[in-house]
This record gives structure tokens, sequence and C-alpha cells, in this order.
């Protein structure tokens, strides 16, 4: 199985700063079919079912705010908000599908300071 | 308008059988290239993917079932039944089913829309 290792576990922020977010593969996530790289995001709102953020790396999923951006290769991956808003808290995940089985990091939690 | 929705039972105990449902609305479970995924998130802990079943009656499963587990559609009723057979207590978790949508390839088959959840507990 890939394992998805997410840094940090916990991450305050306060509003107008930015963050950034980890995720490690433990091989590469890079398909050796048509070179993409089938990483996606996901945010869990208190409460709430996970939401798309960002698939396939860098794609931004519909109504997503541009504030919001992925980026990485292989096995290094990064998603990145420009400038936290109050909405945004809650527990990030990123998740491969590169290969079965899918597997997800551990989650992130970010708090508004 | 995509929708899903979870149903079936809240409590267990241990050795019984699960079965939820998922009846979906706004898509057809009938191209190869459309799936339903079946997810869990044990409370205050990460998400699992379990299982997913495509249109044309292609299936995955997770080894965390460990062949306990099955996934079956029924395309007239727009429904698809997970079946989890000697549950226990660390089953206990928020069952999720997840439309994976279709693309012009791979890169735009992602898991777009979530159900609300179904929490199901294991208990003596």
């Amino acid at each position: 199985d890939i394992v998805m290792t997410q840094t940090p576990l916990s991450l305050p922020v306060t509003p107008g700063e930015p963050a950034s977010i980890s995720c490690r593969s433990s091989q590469s996530l890079v398909s050796r079919t048509d070179g993409s790289t089938y990483l996606d995001w996901y945010v869990q709102k208190p409460g709430q079912s996970p939401q798309l953020l960002i698939y396939t790396l860098s794609y931004r999923a519909s109504a997503v705010p541009d504030r919001f951006s992925g980026s990485g290769s292989d096995t290094d991956f990064t998603l990145k908000i420009s400038r936290v808003e109050a909405e945004d808290a809650g527990v990030y995940y990123c998740m491969q599908r590169l290969d079965y089985p899918i597997t997800f990091g551990q989650g992130t939690r970010l708090e508004i300071k | 308008q995509i929708t899903l929705k979870e149903s079936g039972p809240t409590v267990l105990k241990p050795t019984q059988t699960l079965t939820l449902t998922c009846s979906f609305s706004g898509f057809s479970l009938r191209s190869s290239e459309v799936g339903v995924g079946w997810f869990r998130q044990p409370p205050g802990k990460a998400l699992e993917w379990l299982t997913l079943i495509y249109g044309d009656d292609g299936r995955r499963y997770s080894p965390s079932l460990r062949s306990r587990g099955t996934i079956t559609k029924d395309t007239s009723r727009n429904q698809v039944v997970l079946t989890v057979t000697n549950m226990d207590p660390k089953d206990t978790a928020t069952y999720y089913c997840v439309y994976r949508r279709p693309g012009s390839g791979w890169i735009q088959r992602y898991f777009q829309h979530w159900g609300q959840g179904a929490l199901v507990t294991v208990s003596s």
C-alpha cells in the first residue's frame, strides 16, 4: 500500500496569513501511463462530509477559491492557502488514487487563531 | 444535481452483518467510467477507503475489509449496497458513499460528491 504522511498534524493560523500543508507518499504518484500525478486534497469542516479542493495535483475543484493551490512532484506535495479565512477551519486530507488501495494522510487540523 | 444518501442500522452487535444502502440521484451507474465508492471514518480519526464499484460491475476492495465486504449495485433502483460480515467494535465509524465522476481521462475521474454519512456503532 502507498503510505501518505502529512505534516504538520495541527496548524494554527491567523486570518489573512498564509498556510502550507505538506504531504509525502511512500512511492511516486506519477502515472507511467499518462504522466499525471494522482494526488487530491480534501477538507472536512466540522460536522460535514469531506469536500474536494484539489484534484490531480493542482487542479482546483469547482467553486474552490483561488487562494487554494496544490503543487509538488513525485512523492512530495503541498497545499497552500494564500490568505487564510475563518471559514477555512477544518481538517485537510491528502489522498492518492494512483493505485489501489486508495489511501489518505492522517489529516491536518487547521485552526484559526 | 447529484445527491447520495446512506441508510442502514445505527447500532450492531459484534459478529453481526452490516448492510448499508446508498441511494443516489442525478447520474446513472451504467457506464464503466462512473463509479460509487464507500469510505469510512472512525470517530476522531482519518478517512479510509473501503471499496468501489463501476457501472460495468467492475469492483475494487481494500485489503482492510479482508474478504468480509461486498459491494453490489441495483441500477434500476439507483442504489449501491455495502455488506460487511462479522462486524467488530473497530468497525465503528461514519460510512460515506461517494460519486466517482467519469471524465475524458483519469485526470478528471475523481471523487466529487459525498453523501452525508451514516454513523454505525458496533457494541455488545
